[in-house]
């Protein structure tokens, strides 16, 4: 069974450009989980969706950022119009169905590099 | 607001000695607690859990941790450390009021010296 995948592992853009990172949670779960990893810091909470809907926004940034988990395919975190202060891992996660509380599975991370 | 905090950034211990990472939480009620071991360039690697019950829990590669309410804390421990310990770690608290992220403290980066 493979674990949560991210691609790509490591992506640079410009300033300006759209970055686009994908995840492709374990099979069988339809829970997906988006978290910030910035230098020199703990991982921050950014946006949780099941299949088609998000659930919780409340880390996203207001602007330039969005996420979606579609019916079919992995999920998409999409920033545009990027800034050097985007620069940083971005780590996907994923849980099956809940049950009181489950434990998410994390990916190996998007390292994105703004220049 | 919940935090949690990981009081120490950096530690270095001697290869066969003992160790404690510290993390102490703020939250209202018990929480889910967590530590993760992130090595360099890599995802996060779930060592220990503890939801309820036993106070003391066991994870992978020989971490324990203990859960004490009267101090909110969740100190992570491991008798013997080995070079491969060498690593990043994580205390987490979740979930929070009902939303199913994790908090995550700051890290604390281990160093072994040979």
């Amino acid at each position: 069974n493979a674990g949560v995948m991210q691609n790509p592992r490591h992506l640079v853009r410009r300033r300006g450009q759209e970055a686009r990172l994908r995840c492709s949670p374990m099979k069988g779960h339809s829970h997906v989980y988006w978290y910030r990893q910035l230098p020199e810091e703990g991982l921050k909470f950014m946006v949780y969706l099941q299949k088609e809907n998000i659930i919780d926004e409340s880390g996203m940034p207001k602007e330039r950022f969005s996420a979606e988990f579609p019916k079919e395919g992995p999920s998409i975190l999409r920033i545009q119009q990027v800034v050097r202060g985007d620069s940083a891992a971005y780590f996907c996660a994923s849980s099956p169905a809940l049950a009181n509380y489950n434990e998410q599975f994390f990916g190996p991370g998007t390292r994105l590099t703004v220049l | 607001a919940q935090s949690v905090t990981q009081p120490d950034i950096h530690i270095t211990v001697s290869e066969g000695a003992s160790l404690e990472l510290r993390c102490n939480y703020s939250y209202g009620a018990t929480p889910y607690l967590f530590w993760y071991v992130q090595s360099p360039g890599q995802g996060l690697q779930l060592l220990l859990k503890y939801f309820s019950g036993d106070t003391l829990v066991q994870g992978i590669k020989g971490f324990e941790a203990e859960f004490k309410r009267s101090q909110s804390s969740f100190n992570l421990r491991k008798p013997s450390v080995h070079w491969s310990d060498a690593a990043e770690y994580f205390c987490a608290v979740g979930p929070i009021q009902g939303a199913q992220k994790l908090v995550f403290g700051q890290g604390t980066r281990l160093t072994i010296n040979p």
